[in-house]
C-alpha cells in the first residue's frame, strides 16, 4: 500500500534558524509528492510539489527534492520566520488519491 | 477565484444524533473528496467523486456515513448515528482533472465534536 512517514514533532525553533522536516514514503507505482501546510484556524494549503524523481519543489523559501533512491522528500528552509509556525504535512498522490503523513507541528519563536 | 466552501465551521452534537456537512467545490472541478482528520493525525480519505459518481468509498464506514454529490457540484456528507470516535475535522477538497488534476484544493473544514 501507499504510506508516508514524517518526522514527529513538535519542533520549536528560533527565528532565522534552519528547518528540516524528514519525510519518507512507500508507494506502488510512481507517486507525485507534496508538502501541505495548515496555519492555525485555516485549511490545508499546497506548499510545494514534485512530480518525478530529482524534481525540486520550492515556494516561500521552502524546498524539497524528490529522491527516488532513498524514497524521501525532506522539507527545508534556511531561515524561518514566526509566520512559518504551522503544521506541515507530507503527502503522496497515486491514481489521484492522496495519502498523508501524520503532520509535524512547527513553532517559531521571535 | 473562490475556493472550496464548507459549512458549518463547527458543530457540537451528542452521540447517536445525526449531522450533515456541506461542500461547494471550486467551479469547474470535476473531482471532489471528503477526508476525516482526527486530532494529531493526517487526513484520511473517506470518499472520492468524479462528477456525480463515486470513484472510491472503500474507507467510508457505510453503516453510519453517507455522501452524495447531486448534479456533480455540491456535496453533502452525513453521519447517522454519530459516535464519540467521529469527533474530527471533516475536510472537503476538489481537483480540476487533466494535466494538473492531481493537485487538490482544500476547504477550511468542519470541526465536529461528539459528546
Amino acid at each position: 500500500g501507499n504510506s508516508v512517514t514524517q518526522m514527529e514533532g513538535p519542533v520549536t525553533l528560533s527565528e532565522e534558524a534552519f528547518l528540516t522536516i524528514n519525510c519518507t514514503y512507500t508507494a506502488t507505482g510512481y507517486p507525485s509528492l507534496f508538502w501541505y501546510v495548515q496555519y492555525p484556524g485555516e485549511g490545508l494549503q499546497l506548499l510545494l510539489k514534485a512530480t518525478k524523481a530529482d524534481d525540486k519543489g520550492s515556494n516561500k523559501g521552502f524546498e524539497a527534492t524528490y529522491r527516488k533512491e532513498t524514497t524521501s522528500f525532506h522539507l527545508e528552509k534556511g531561515s524561518v520566520q514566526v509566520s512559518d509556525s504551522a503544521v506541515y504535512f507530507c503527502a503522496l498522490n497515486v491514481d489521484y488519491k492522496l495519502s498523508f503523513g501524520a503532520g509535524t507541528t512547527v513553532t517559531v519563536r521571535a | 477565484e473562490a475556493g472550496v466552501a464548507q459549512s458549518p465551521r463547527y458543530k457540537i452534537i451528542e452521540k447517536r444524533q445525526s449531522v450533515a456537512f456541506w461542500c461547494n467545490p471550486i467551479s469547474g472541478h470535476a473531482t471532489l473528496y471528503w477526508y476525516q482528520q482526527i486530532l494529531g493525525q493526517g487526513p484520511k480519505l473517506l470518499i472520492q467523486f468524479q462528477n456525480n459518481g463515486v470513484v472510491d468509498d472503500s474507507q467510508l464506514p457505510k453503516d453510519r456515513f453517507s455522501a452524495e454529490r447531486l448534479k456533480g457540484v455540491d456535496s453533502t456528507l452525513k453521519i447517522q448515528p454519530a459516535k464519540l470516535e467521529d469527533s474530527a475535522v471533516y475536510l472537503c477538497a476538489s481537483s480540476p482533472g487533466g494535466g494538473t488534476g492531481f493537485i487538490q484544493y482544500f476547504g477550511a473544514g468542519t470541526r465536529l465534536s461528539v459528546l
